[in-house]
């Protein structure tokens, strides 16, 4: 149980358009996702929490204008990634907890995006 | 704010042998849970262990266990018959209640044929 996927597991894009990439929880619901940002080598980096029904909540430096978040459902949230550059590239990773955990946290599988 | 420290960026250890890994963070809350989360190659995060701070008895799962010293705030990883599968980074992390897990910088780990 607690099996969670997004999609797309990779994707390139030209410098100035928008990708969207999608995070669903399979075997449960989840009432809170998180959006992780890693850059290679590196630990991951918060970018927002979301609840479904909610505005997402965007950590410190993150430009929610350029990084949107939606949760419009108990199994689905997605980021869309406005106006991409070449500096947006890296590897994003959801993770979604469920209504009967306060804590654990399950990741899925990532996403590279590279823009050219 | 809570922090976690991973003070081992690598290591390394013979395949069948025993290896830990270090973690210790700050915190001034009582109730608390803490992670090890494993990322192999594929990127994809495994939760290896969870631990929830009002529990004295040490969490373990098969080949994996924890040192759990709250007083001294301190949760390393002890892997036993390591095998050439648990490469990876190995992320520690902790969460109060409805809050995002915050990660130490992770140790990278191999296992040497």
């Amino acid at each position: 149980g607690a099996v969670v996927s997004q999609h797309p597991s990779w994707v390139i894009c030209k410098s100035g358009t928008s990708v969207k990439i999608e995070c669903r929880s399979l075997d449960f619901q989840a009432t809170t996702m998180f959006w992780y940002r890693q850059f290679p080598k590196q630990s991951l980096m918060l970018m927002a929490t979301s609840n479904e029904g909610s505005k997402a909540t965007y950590e410190q430096g993150v430009e929610k204008d350029k990084f949107l978040i939606n949760h419009a459902s108990l199994t689905l949230s997605t980021l869309t990634v406005t106006s991409a550059h070449p500096e947006d590239s890296s590897f994003y990773i959801c993770s979604a907890r469920g209504q009967e955990s306060t804590d654990t946290q399950y990741f899925g599988p990532g996403t590279r995006l590279t823009v050219l | 704010a809570q922090t976690v420290t991973q003070s081992q960026p690598e290591m390394s250890v013979q395949e069948a042998e025993t290896v830990t890994l270090s973690c210790t963070y700050d915190t001034s809350e009582n109730n608390y849970y803490l992670f090890w989360y494993k990322q192999p190659p594929s990127r994809q995060m495994i939760l290896v262990i969870r631990q929830e701070a009002y529990k004295q008895q040490n969490a373990t799962e098969n080949r994996f266990s924890v040192n759990f010293q709250k007083a001294a705030k301190s949760f390393s990883l002890k892997i036993s018959d390591s095998q050439l599968g648990d490469t990876a980074m190995y992320f520690c992390a902790f969460t109060l209640r409805n809050t995002p897990l915050v990660f130490g910088k992770g140790t990278r780990l191999s296992v040497i044929a």
